[in-house]
């Protein structure tokens, strides 16, 4: 069965401190990856994507993920947070190539930066 | 450029009610998916609409069922609600390609409380 496993629930920070929020997927077939995050009181919104090429990607506010084939890891880390990176980040996946662009979402991991 | 618009943002319900719940797409798509997040849960894929017709489907009973109208928007609709039907729906559109389709944008969801 296709699924993501995001391995950290809540994670608290300090400023300044690095952030690793780890993602696995079980999918039978090669997959586009996204991280998206979910900002207080806001919509989810899409902090970048991996479809194919350079398995280390970046996105907005200085996120950035690797794409490690081999262990069916995104992983999502970001050198420096800020107290502004409070949210909720969700690992999701879909099948590339498939009938219709359905995401399977983890359960995400809630990020509380104290400043 | 308006994004993915859902209406009404609130819903109150009793048991054995029916509700329609609306999307607008993000101006120029032609794809809408539904969601239902519950409570501390990623999203869950309920259903995806192209060309008017349902094209995929999730693991959700026959109670809930949807539309696309010509113009792309989308309504789902959910019969003989249940207490555990409560929960933030979520809309996202997207365009589709050839046989890609662009990454998926979120409205800010429906919050449905059965009662």
């Amino acid at each position: 069965a296709q699924s993501v496993s995001q391995h950290n629930h809540h994670v608290i920070l300090s400023e300044a401190a690095s952030l690793e929020l780890g993602c696995n997927y079980s999918y039978g077939g090669t997959v586009n990856l996204f991280w998206y995050v979910q900002y207080p009181g806001q919509h989810l919104q899409l902090l970048l994507k991996y479809f194919s090429g350079d398995p280390l990607v970046k996105g907005i506010k200085g996120f950035e993920a690797e794409f490690i084939k081999s262990k069916f890891s995104f992983n999502l880390r970001k050198p420096s947070v800020q107290w502004s990176d409070t949210a909720e980040y969700f690992c999701a996946v879909n099948a590339k190539g498939g009938a219709t662009n359905k995401l399977i979402f983890g359960t995400g991991t809630l990020l509380a930066v104290q400043p | 450029d308006a994004g993915v618009t859902q209406s009404p943002t609130h819903l109150i319900k009793t048991r054995g009610q029916q509700v329609t719940l609306r999307c607008s797409p993000k101006s120029g798509h032609d794809t809408v998916s539904w969601y239902q997040q519950a409570l501390g849960q990623g999203p869950q894929f309920i259903f995806q609409y192209y060309e008017e017709e349902e094209r995929q489907r999730g693991n959700f009973p026959d109670r809930f069922s949807g539309h696309q109208f010509p113009n792309y928007s989308s309504e789902l609709n959910v019969n003989a609600l249940l207490l555990g039907d409560s929960a933030l729906y979520l809309c996202a559109s997207s365009l589709r390609q050839g046989v890609v389709y662009t990454e998926a944008f979120f409205g800010q969801g429906t919050r449905l409380t059965v009662v």
